[in-house]
């Protein structure tokens, strides 16, 4: 078990351009889960998948964030025409168990800087 | 809609000193609480779960209690060391499987 993996790292890009991350879960985990976190700010959840199925989406996210987890292992999260807004940490987390026991371990995150 | 507030949202305190972070939430009905620390620039790694029909979850140094009527949770953390100098969160589960996170209490511990 190496835990979750986020990839890149950092991300810097201009303003407009598309960018996509990806997050590789734990592999025994069903849920899968973004957020989107500023400076001095909790988590913000953006979505979440259980196997393949996107089961929530965060009605702040807009048309331009698209996330897919094709074969219930892997995600990526896709922003498209990028905004000096969306500059922030995206942290990935996945868990199992039921409501009551279900720990979510997160990733390193992503930091993106839209310039 | 679930509301989680943490206060203090900054703490400086002495190595060796016990301290009290708090988390309090607006809406009683949940399924857990979990205590999360996050090192600057890095993910968040859980400390402790507290599931709704428990009162307390201890790991070593560290002790979480819940309060459901009341809408509250504490994470004492015992002789504290530079080490725990962190963000500590706090997240509510109301059943949806999705956690509403607080801002996160910012912990200096200096030597």
């Amino acid at each position: 078990d190496t835990g979750v993996s986020q990839d890149p790292r950092h991300k810097i890009t201009k303003r407009g351009q598309n960018v996509t991350f990806r997050c590789d879960p734990i592999s025994e985990h069903n849920r899968l889960y973004w957020y989107r976190q500023t400076l001095g700010q909790g988590p913000e959840f953006l979505t979440y998948f259980q196997n393949e199925a996107q089961l929530e989406k965060s009605r702040l996210l807009s048309d331009r964030f698209s996330a897919e987890r094709p074969k219930g292992s892997f995600s990526t999260l896709e922003i498209q025409r990028t905004e000096q807004g969306d500059s922030a940490m995206y942290l990935c987390a996945s868990s199992s168990g039921s409501a009551s026991t279900d720990t979510q371990y997160f990733g390193p995150g992503t930091r993106l800087t839209v310039l | 809609k679930q509301e989680v507030t943490q206060i203090p949202a900054a703490l400086s305190v002495p190595e060796g000193e016990n301290l009290v972070l708090n988390c309090s939430f607006t809406d009683s009905a949940i399924y857990n609480l979990q205590w999360f620390r996050q090192d600057p620039g890095k993910g968040l790694t859980s400390l402790l779960l507290i599931q709704s029909s428990q009162r307390e979850q201890t790991s070593g140094r560290l002790n979480a209690s819940l309060d459901k009527s009341s809408g509250r949770s504490t994470l004492y953390i015992a002789a504290s060391q530079p080490g725990d100098s962190a963000t500590y969160l706090c997240a509510v589960n109301g059943g949806s499987y999705i956690p509403t996170f607080g801002r996160g209490t910012s912990l200096i511990v200096h030597p």
